[in-house]
């Protein structure tokens, strides 16, 4: 079966500043998806990034970008020049590639709470 | 597109009434997904549907849960004979079929919580 894991619970960063929250998986597949999505206190549940992982190259959008490391299963999300706006509960999430059949289910870590400081 | 919306926002209920959730998805979204979330957890798979049909259940899915989509539009979920531990964050998401590439869109949630 394939796990998510977080292993910061919480994390803080300074406004302006750079943080990067850690994510590994664990999986037997070689096609899958990698997902970041962020869920703000009693607000609904929205996607960050996504990355396929055959593609080598690391996704990006605007101020986020993540670390891909396929042979250590490792899917880190880098926060760059932190806003207030971004504090919220970060959840990692992994999908198996729809080819292989199945409910492209999402798997989720238990996520990282993020604090910005002003 | 208005987004998913999940009605109730908040549902509180005595341990052993039945309760039900409904969730409305993208209009031209063909997935539709129920999770569950409790305090400090992450969101679990419960069931999903492509069009009308269910087409996988968790075991997390217990025999008082049902779930439906009977016209491949809204879906509900009912939990008869609510228990303790069935208090909890109901999230709907729903997709456009073709994995990774059409991401799931989540709903505000519906908070139950059992007395």
């Amino acid at each position: 079966a394939q796990t998510v894991t977080q292993s910061q619970p919480e994390m803080s960063v300074q406004e302006a500043e750079t943080v990067t929250l850690s994510c590994t998986y664990d999986t037997s597949e070689s096609d899958y998806y990698l997902f970041w999505y962020k869920q703000p206190p009693s607000r609904q549940m929205i996607l960050v990034i996504r990355q396929e992982a055959y593609k080598q190259q690391n996704a990006t959008e605007n101020r986020f970008s993540v670390n891909f490391q396929k042979a250590a299963k490792s899917f880190s999300l880098k926060i760059s020049d932190s806003q207030l706006g971004d504090a919220a509960m970060y959840f990692c999430a992994y999908t198996a590639f729809w080819t292989q059949g199945g409910s492209e289910k999402l798997v989720f870590g238990k996520g990282t709470k993020l604090t910005v400081n002003p | 597109d208005t987004g998913v919306s999940q009605d109730p926002r908040h549902k509180i209920t005595k341990r052993g009434q039945n309760v039900t959730f409904r969730c409305d998805p993208i209009s031209e979204h063909n997935r539709l997904y129920w999770y569950r979330q409790t305090l400090g957890q992450g969101p679990e798979f419960l069931t999903y549907f492509q069009n009308e049909a269910q087409l996988e259940k968790s075991r997390l899915l217990s025999d008082r849960f049902s779930a439906e989509r009977p016209k491949g539009s809204f879906s509900t979920l009912e939990i008869q004979r609510t228990e303790q531990g069935d208090s909890a964050m109901y999230l709907c998401a729903s997709s456009l079929a073709g994995g990774g590439n059409q991401p799931q869109h989540f709903g505000d949630g519906t908070r139950l919580s059992i007395l």
